[in-house]
């Protein structure tokens, strides 16, 4: 088992450019979860998937930024366009139930300048 | 709203000295009760868990917590903390009320001193 899979691990961008984040969640995991952690406000959940659909974007700041999940293995969070205020560990986490502990992934950290 | 609080934001203590962490959550429901440990530069890992049963769960590396639910409390807690403790803590709370809702504190970073 490999784990929740992360890419980039760092990410540093110019204001304004697009920005693509990528998670491969564990197999056999239904739920998959985006969190954001700054030292400001701490771990916010900004979306999660059940079986490849999203249940609950409430977190996501703004329409700037959006998820896809368009396979079991595979889930994207973009950022379009990135401002500075985005700088952050944005951490992937998957769990196979609704009430099973969670799988993080190594997390990208991402710096807009 | 739900919420979870951890009232230490940072905690300094020497090795050998006994830690208690707070976490208090804000659901009259049922919940599911965590404690995941974010070691400096790596991902979140799962301390340890109560879902029913015992209120006194215990984890790995010596940790364990205990759940009072009229206080709405998940105290983590450890006898003797070593140097290797160091690192940041989270309390999480799973609701699976409406949709489903897993939510963490702020985080308690500790420092152990050698």
């Amino acid at each position: 088992d490999a784990g929740v899979i992360q890419s980039p691990r760092h990410e540093v961008t110019e204001m304004g450019q697009e920005v693509t984040l990528r998670c491969k969640p564990i197999s056999g995991h239904d739920y998959l979860f985006w969190y954001r952690q700054t030292m400001m406000r701490g771990l916010e959940l900004l979306i999660y998937f059940n079986n490849n659909v999203p249940i609950d974007d409430s977190g996501m700041p703004e329409d700037r930024f959006s998820a896809k999940m368009p396979n079991a293995s595979f889930s994207t969070l973009k950022i379009q366009p990135s401002e500075p205020r985005d700088s952050a560990v944005y951490f992937c986490a998957s769990s196979p139930s609704f009430d099973s502990p969670l799988h993080f992934g190594n997390g990208t950290r991402l710096t807009v300048t | 709203a739900q919420s979870v609080s951890q009232h230490n934001h940072h905690v300094i203590l020497s090795e050998a000295a006994s830690l208690e962490l707070g976490c208090n959550y804000s659901y009259g429901g049922t919940v599911n009760l965590f404690w995941y440990v974010q070691y400096p530069g790596q991902h979140l890992q799962l301390l340890l868990k109560y879902f029913s049963g015992d209120p006194l769960v215990k984890g790995i590396k010596g940790f364990e917590a205990e759940f009072i639910k009229s206080k709405f409390s998940f105290n983590l807690r450890k006898p003797s903390v070593q140097w290797s403790d160091t690192a940041e803590y989270f309390c999480a709370v799973n609701i699976a009320s409406g949709t489903y809702k897993y939510i963490f504190g702020t985080g308690t970073r500790l420092k152990v001193l050698a």
